[in-house]
């Protein structure tokens, strides 16, 4: 139990559907933070959340939509993926952002595949 | 372009072995390097390394960074099946209010009884 829950924790969508990946920190943590992780390639940045507002959105396609309606929960929203899209999706939260030295704790991820 | 390479990238070693993972980056700004390891589930935080020449340990891991030559390893002696993982790396740079972070692809680690 790290202290970051995802859910759900398996998702198979098709291209055309509309689902979303939720996160929840018990932390009181006041960064959150959305990784890809795809086969044989380092984790991929997302989205940086500081106090609930995006600070970095590194180049993520629109399809991918973040929300954080506080600093607790995190969603990404997902419409019209494509199959390369397929991955694990990992979140995480740190207690501040992490150019001033804090270490980051990740959830258990949510593995997404895109028939 | 910030850049983090680990090396091997995959090893097989027996339970009692010693091994040396490689760390190696160029990112921009330098701020700290983190070592975590996954195991089929959430990587969990292992190190992090601020300063040069200051080894971390914890009981069979230890860590150490060399800011000079942009590297970092990390040592597992006496390996058991249960270190058995992918172990990444992760550098922090500045220029950003967030830190730009950047993984490596990771070192896949086997230890067989």
């Amino acid at each position: 139990e790290t202290g970051v829950t995802q859910t759900p924790r398996h998702l198979v969508m098709g291209m055309t559907n509309k689902k979303s990946l939720k996160c929840e920190q018990h932390l009181g943590h006041n960064a959150m933070y959305w990784y890809k992780q795809s086969a044989k390639k380092p984790l991929e940045l997302m989205f940086v959340y500081s106090l609930e507002e995006r600070v970095e959105n590194n180049s993520v396609p629109s399809r991918f939509s973040p929300e954080c309606p506080n600093s607790s929960h995190l969603f990404l929203h997902l419409h019209t993926l494509q199959p390369e899209d397929s991955a694990l999706y990992l979140c995480a939260s740190s207690q501040d952002l992490r150019a001033r030295g804090n270490t980051i704790y990740f959830g258990e991820g949510s593995w997404l595949t895109v028939v | 372009e910030d850049k983090v390479v680990q090396s091997p990238l995959s090893l097989v070693v027996h339970e009692g072995d010693t091994v040396t993972l490689n760390c190696s980056y160029e990112v921009t700004n330098f701020r700290s390097l983190l070592w975590y390891k996954q195991e089929k589930k959430a990587p969990t935080f292992l190190f992090m390394l601020t300063s040069s020449g200051i080894e971390k340990k914890s009981g069979r891991l230890s860590s150490i960074l060399d800011k000079k030559e942009l590297f970092s390893i990390l040592n597992i002696t006496a390996t058991q099946t249960g270190d058995s993982a992918v172990y990444l790396c992760e550098a922090v740079g500045g220029g950003t209010s967030y830190g730009k972070l950047t993984f490596g692809q990771g070192t896949i680690l086997t230890v067989h009884p």
